[in-house]
């Protein structure tokens, strides 16, 4: 069974600084897909950037980006430029690509001190 | 316009009752869900629709049934509710197909007194 795997329960960023959130996944698929939502205290599921396997560049969008490294099975995502508007629990997922189901990492919690 | 939609967004119910959370689906998507996040924010698939057709049914309890009339609707019936039931339950939906990125709706916040 595939497993995701956030080590960081939370952290601490200055604003205007960058953040880096760790996720490590286990699976014996080839081809799949991984994905960073975010969870601001709305409660809203946001998606905030996506990765193919297949793919070796790494997904950017924006302030955000991730570094994919799929032998080492690793899915960091940067945040550059923090906001308070950032401030928010942050969940790694993985989806097999023949399948629907996401599996997620328990989530890391984000502070953005002003 | 609201992509994904949950009713209530909030419930409050005593054990032993049974209620029913909705959602729709305005994106034109084939597939929709029912994730559950506990008290520890971890979220994990219940079920998942594709055109009325229930393709994923992780061990969830009997007590819960979803239904899904039409593929733009999939509603989550629990019979029997208990303590544990307490959690947000987030409405999911997607294409399906290799690209289908899945899109939540707000959630709804159940609390079983």
């Amino acid at each position: 069974a595939q497993t995701v795997t956030q080590s960081q329960p939370e952290m601490s960023v200055q604003e205007a600084e960058t953040v880096t959130l760790s996720c490590t996944y286990d699976t014996s698929e080839s081809d799949y897909y991984l994905f960073w939502y975010k969870q601001p205290p709305s409660r809203q599921m946001i998606l905030v950037i996506r990765q193919e396997a297949y793919k070796q560049q790494n997904a950017t969008e924006n302030r955000f980006s991730v570094n994919f490294q799929k032998a080492a099975k690793s899915f960091s995502l940067k945040i550059s430029d923090s906001q308070l508007g950032d401030a928010a629990m942050y969940f790694c997922a993985y989806r097999k690509a023949a399948g629907n189901k996401l599996t997620f990492g328990g989530g890391t919690r984000v502070l953005v001190k002003p | 316009d609201t992509a994904v939609s949950q009713t209530p967004k909030y419930l409050v119910t005593q054990m032993g009752n049974d209620k029913s959370i909705k959602c729709e689906q305005n994106l034109g998507h084939d597939t929709m869900y029912w994730y559950k996040q506990d008290s520890k924010k971890f979220l994990k698939i219940m079920f998942s629709y594709n055109n009325k057709e229930l393709i994923i049914n992780e061990t969830v309890p009997n007590r819960f049934s979803p239904k899904s009339p039409d593929k733009a609707h999939l509603n989550l019936h629990i019979n029997s509710l208990e303590l544990g039931d307490s959690a947000v339950y987030f409405c999911a939906s997607s294409r399906r197909g290799a690209t289908d990125t899945q899109y939540f709706g707000p959630g709804t916040r159940l609390t079983v007194l």
